[in-house]
């Protein structure tokens, strides 16, 4: 049973570059969260999508943007990049959208700005 | 509005000895409160839940967790910690909608031999 899956692992950019970034759910899931973690800090809510659509968003500008595709797998887009933007990227899946079920992350894309 | 609250950065602990890990909560409905954990350079891997019913919570890895509505805590416990339990643990809540979840900003766990 294959877990959440993201790519790349590693990159490294440069400032005012554009990056996406991808992620597979869980077998059998059908909803798609992205969390910035910076260092020394825990995860901070980006988006979630759910049948395709962007149904929460948190803090994070316009810069950021995101999609799912019809097999549930999705990406993060993040524009204009900043040095700020320097962090883990975790994708999570779950199924359905309810507050109660959990969700799963991946092992997140490491993402470094110069 | 939704937080968490880890008040404490580091626990250090001795094998075999009891540990407990501390979470304190806000949130505007009933709470969905998870434990996560996270090795160096990984991603975050589930422990538990609470959504509903018994107080107490078993995981895995031996891990469990009391919810107290009062006191607003959910509390990571193990009754006999091993060496491999080092590691960062972070609490979680989420309100009766889901999308959000809020993380505290993670307790480093050291347990010495």
């Amino acid at each position: 049973d294959a877990g959440v899956t993201q790519s790349p692992t590693h990159l490294i950019k440069t400032r005012g570059q554009q990056v996406t970034l991808r992620c597979s759910p869980k077998s059998g899931h059908d909803t798609v969260s992205w969390y910035q973690q910076a260092l020394g800090q825990g995860p901070q809510f980006i988006f979630q999508y759910y049948e395709e659509e962007e149904r929460q968003r948190g803090n994070f500008p316009d810069r950021f943007s995101g999609h799912q595709f019809p097999n549930y797998s999705s990406e993060l887009n993040v524009n204009a990049l900043l040095l700020g933007d320097s962090a883990l990227y975790l994708c999570a899946s779950s199924l359905g959208d309810s507050g109660g079920n959990t969700i799963y992350f991946g092992e997140g894309s490491w993402l470094t700005v110069v | 509005a939704q937080s968490v609250a880890q008040p404490e950065d580091q626990v250090n602990v001795a094998e075999g000895n009891p540990l407990t890990v501390k979470c304190t909560y806000s949130v505007s409905g009933n709470p969905y409160l998870f434990w996560y954990v996270q090795y160096p350079n990984r991603g975050l891997q589930f422990l538990l839940k609470y959504i509903t019913g018994d107080n107490l919570v078993k995981g895995s890895y031996g891990f469990e967790a009391e919810f107290n509505k009062s006191q607003t805590s959910f509390h990571l416990k193990k009754p006999s910690a091993l060496v491999s339990d080092s590691a960062l643990y972070f609490c979680a809540v989420r309100d009766g909608y889901a999308g959000k979840s809020t993380f505290g900003d993670g307790t480093t766990l050291t347990v010495k031999p």
